[in-house]
C-alpha cells in the first residue's frame, strides 16, 4: 500500500546507545516531517525537510540529526540516546504547494522507543 | 509563539448522536491554517478535515464539519451520525502562511463512543 512506511515500530535503547529511525514514502511528496509525541503533549516537531536535501530545525531538535538522502527517505537519528528522548515517533510527508504551503498530511504508524 | 488549546481532554457520544470537540489558538497573524486530526488506537494520524483562514465558509468533509469563529479564534469539530469507528484522539493543529512549516498540535481530546 501507498503511503509513509517507519522502522522499527518498536525499539528499546540503553542510555547512550545511537540509532537510526528510517522514514520512506512512495507518493513522491516533496516535504517530510519527523515529529515526537509524548503523553499529555500533542505532536511535536522535531526536524522537517521541504526537499531533497534541505532539512530545518523544527520545536525541539536537540538531541537529534536528520538526513534527507533522496527524495523518498528522511531518517532520524539519535547519536547518544537519553532518557528523555522515550517517545512515539512519527514520520510524516506532504505533497502540498503553493497556497496552503507544505502542510503534513500522510503520517506513518509511529516508532515506539523507549530508552532505559 | 502560537499555541493550541483544547479543553476537553475526554469526551463521550452515543452512537449516532453529534458530538462537538472544542479547540482555541492564539496567533498574531492574518493568514493560518487550522486542521483536525484523527488518531485511531493503531495510532495513525489520518487528516479529518482543515480549514485556511482566509475562508469565511465552514469547512464541511461528510458527517465532519468545523464551526470556525475567526474573531473568537476557536475552531471546533462537529461529528454528525457518530459510528464506533470515530473513537479516536482528536487533535487541533495549526500552521502559519506562507513557508512556515511548523505545525502547532494541541494536546488532544479522546473521544469514546458508546453502541
Amino acid at each position: 500500500n501507498a503511503g509513509v512506511t517507519q522502522t522499527p515500530k518498536f525499539q528499546v535503547l540503553k542510555t547512550g546507545q545511537s540509532m537510526t529511525l528510517q522514514c520512506a514514502q512512495d507518493m513522491n511528496h516533496n516535504s517530510m516531517y519527523w515529529y515526537r509525541q509524548d503523553p499529555g503533549m500533542g505532536l511535536r516537531l522535531i526536524y522537517y525537510s521541504a526537499s531533497e536535501g534541505t532539512t530545518d530545525k523544527g520545536e525541539v531538535p536537540n538531541g537529534y540529526n536528520v538526513s534527507r538522502l533522496n527524495k523518498r527517505e528522511f531518517s532520524l537519528r539519535l547519536e547518544s540516546a537519553a532518557p528523555s528522548q522515550t517517545s512515539v515517533y512519527f514520520c510524516a510527508s506532504s505533497e502540498e504547494t503553493g497556497v496552503l504551503g507544505n502542510q503534513p498530511q500522510h503520517f506513518g504508524d509511529g516508532t515506539r522507543l523507549s530508552i532505559l | 509563539a502560537q499555541t493550541v488549546t483544547q479543553s476537553q481532554p475526554e469526551m463521550s457520544v452515543q452512537e449516532a448522536e453529534t458530538v462537538t470537540l472544542s479547540c482555541t489558538y492564539d496567533t498574531s497573524e492574518s493568514d493560518y491554517y487550522l486542521f483536525w486530526y484523527k488518531q485511531p488506537p493503531s495510532r495513525q494520524m489520518i487528516l479529518v478535515i482543515r480549514q485556511e483562514a482566509y475562508k469565511q465558509q465552514n469547512a464541511t468533509e461528510n458527517r465532519f464539519s468545523v464551526n470556525f469563529q475567526k474573531a473568537a479564534k476557536s475552531f471546533s469539530l462537529k461529528i454528525s451520525d457518530s459510528q464506533l469507528g470515530d473513537a479516536a484522539m482528536y487533535f487541533c493543529a495549526y500552521s502559519s502562511g506562507g513557508s512556515n512549516y511548523k505545525l502547532t498540535f494541541g494536546k488532544g481530546t479522546l473521544l469514546t463512543v458508546n453502541p
